[in-house]
């Protein structure tokens, strides 16, 4: 799997929108670009996925390079509980093991 | 949505006893299920795959027979750590696969910390 690099930390001001990046440059053809969230002490959460198209939800968007090389997950309005780390996973097609890098761990402030 | 269960969510043991995590989907059968380990500060670690029916595939460095896993269900798949060590102490985090009608997600369960003494 192509490995990610992303900012170990970020800070937001709460009500603006939070902008987390990841490198994936080495990203294949038939690999997704997953994004999980860990709030302390809790399991994973799923919050969005793409192969090459942007992505919205009701939780965020996804923008994914012209080149797939990297991406933007985007909180439109970051609260305080947004406070968690973020990880962006990247996962072969037709594979289902999720392998977590470090992440970047978001503040939100007040 | 799909919820995943784990029980206990923490557990104290004395060393040299073993500990049984059950993880369990709630509303979805799932015959893939994964088995994560997260030490203080670091990152979920996968250890090994646990499929219905089947012998579970462990990650490399991971002890198969320290770490047991058990799928005997399709909403079940139990880690058992025998003669758990301090050093086993962590927070040990399961998933289940929804592989449905064309979507295949990862649920992840709340997680169990176990804490050998």
């Amino acid at each position: 799997d192509a490995k990610t690099t992303q900012p170990p930390s970020m800070d937001c001001a709460e009500g603006r929108a939070a902008n987390l990046p990841c490198n994936h440059s080495t990203i294949s053809g038939n690999e997704y670009v997953y994004w999980y969230r860990q709030i302390h002490s809790q399991g994973p959460q799923y919050i969005i996925h793409g192969l090459k198209n942007n992505e919205t939800n009701e939780m965020a968007s996804l923008i994914i390079t012209e080149d797939r090389k990297s991406s933007t997950l985007i909180l439109p309005h970051a609260t305080l509980r947004d406070t968690a780390v973020y990880y962006c996973i990247v996962r072969v097609v037709g594979r289902y093991d999720m392998r977590f890098g470090a992440g970047t761990r978001l503040t939100v402030k007040p | 949505g799909a919820v995943v269960s784990q029980h206990p969510s923490w557990v104290i043991c004395k060393s040299g006893t073993s500990v049984k995590i059950e993880c369990r989907s709630l509303d979805f059968q799932a015959t893939t299920m994964f088995w994560y380990r997260q030490f203080p500060k670091q990152s979920l670690m996968l250890m090994a795959t646990s499929n219905e029916g089947s012998k579970a595939t462990y990650e490399q460095g991971v002890e198969k027979d320290k770490f047991l896993i058990n799928h005997a269900s399709l909403t079940l798949s139990t880690l058992t750590v025998t003669s758990a060590h301090p050093e086993d102490s962590s927070f040990y985090i399961c998933s289940a696969l929804l592989d449905s009608g064309g979507r295949n997600e990862q649920f992840f369960g709340p997680g169990t910390r176990l804490t050998v003494l």
